[in-house]
């Protein structure tokens, strides 16, 4: 089965450091998302992504927070400035538009 | 997105049916409910949605009530693998901005 990649699985960093998570979609997929789960808490949607552009984005995300597709395959999530309050589980989806969403196994971020 | 209510933990022995309730009253006409589960840590895994009609596929049946005011997820034969929490959302069809709740945290006792 097709899968949504992740990388790095797990990243450690510096409170005020900028942070990029990667993601690859799975490819004939045109919608790609966001969210993030802080440890024993909710997964809440982050921001959705479609045509180059933002679709919708959450009151989380702010402008410490960036998202681009470089390039025909990845897609990435900035993180400008960590804060302590950044530590967290952030999952990268994709979907076709149709049924459901597929989401990545996670990438942890843990800010000192 | 209208609001789900779901037991906080169920337990179910290894090769029974698991059957996991969502209540979601003020869901509107033309909301959908979805299932997701999450094994420990992992990414959310979709398992299945329907609109008012029962719906089967490989991983469960769903069972949905005439006023749809709530429904039922049916693993069939419970395996240890199915230890997660289960999470019933209801949103628009092609909405996926998801909002997870609690969800059920589901173990399968061998």
């Amino acid at each position: 089965e097709p899968e949504v990649t992740q990388t790095p699985s797990h990243q450690v960093t510096q409170m005020g450091q900028e942070v990029i998570l990667r993601c690859v979609p799975i490819s004939n997929h045109l919608y790609f998302y966001w969210y993030r789960q802080i440890l024993g808490q909710k997964v809440e949607f982050l921001v959705s992504f479609y045509n180059n552009e933002i679709s919708e984005k959450s009151e989380i995300f702010d402008d410490q927070f960036s998202v681009e597709r470089p390039d025909g395959s990845n897609f990435t999530l900035k993180i400008r400035s960590t804060k302590l309050e950044d530590s967290a589980m952030y999952f990268c989806a994709s979907s076709d538009g149709a049924v459901h969403l597929f989401f990545g196994e996670g990438s942890r971020l843990t800010v000192l | 997105d209208a609001k789900t209510t779901q037991p906080t933990s169920m337990d179910c022995a290894e090769g029974r049916a698991a059957n996991l309730p969502c209540n979601h009253s003020t869901i509107s006409g033309n909301e959908y409910v979805y299932w997701y589960r999450q094994i420990h840590s992992q990414g959310p895994q979709y398992i299945i949605h329907g609109l008012k009609n029962n719906e089967t596929n490989e991983m469960a049946s769903l069972i949905i009530t005439e006023d749809r005011k709530s429904s039922t997820l049916i693993l069939p034969h419970a395996t240890l693998r199915d230890t997660a929490v289960y999470y019933c959302i209801v949103s628009n069809f092609g909405n996926e901005k998801l909002t997870f709740g609690t969800g059920t945290r589901l173990t399968i006792i061998p």
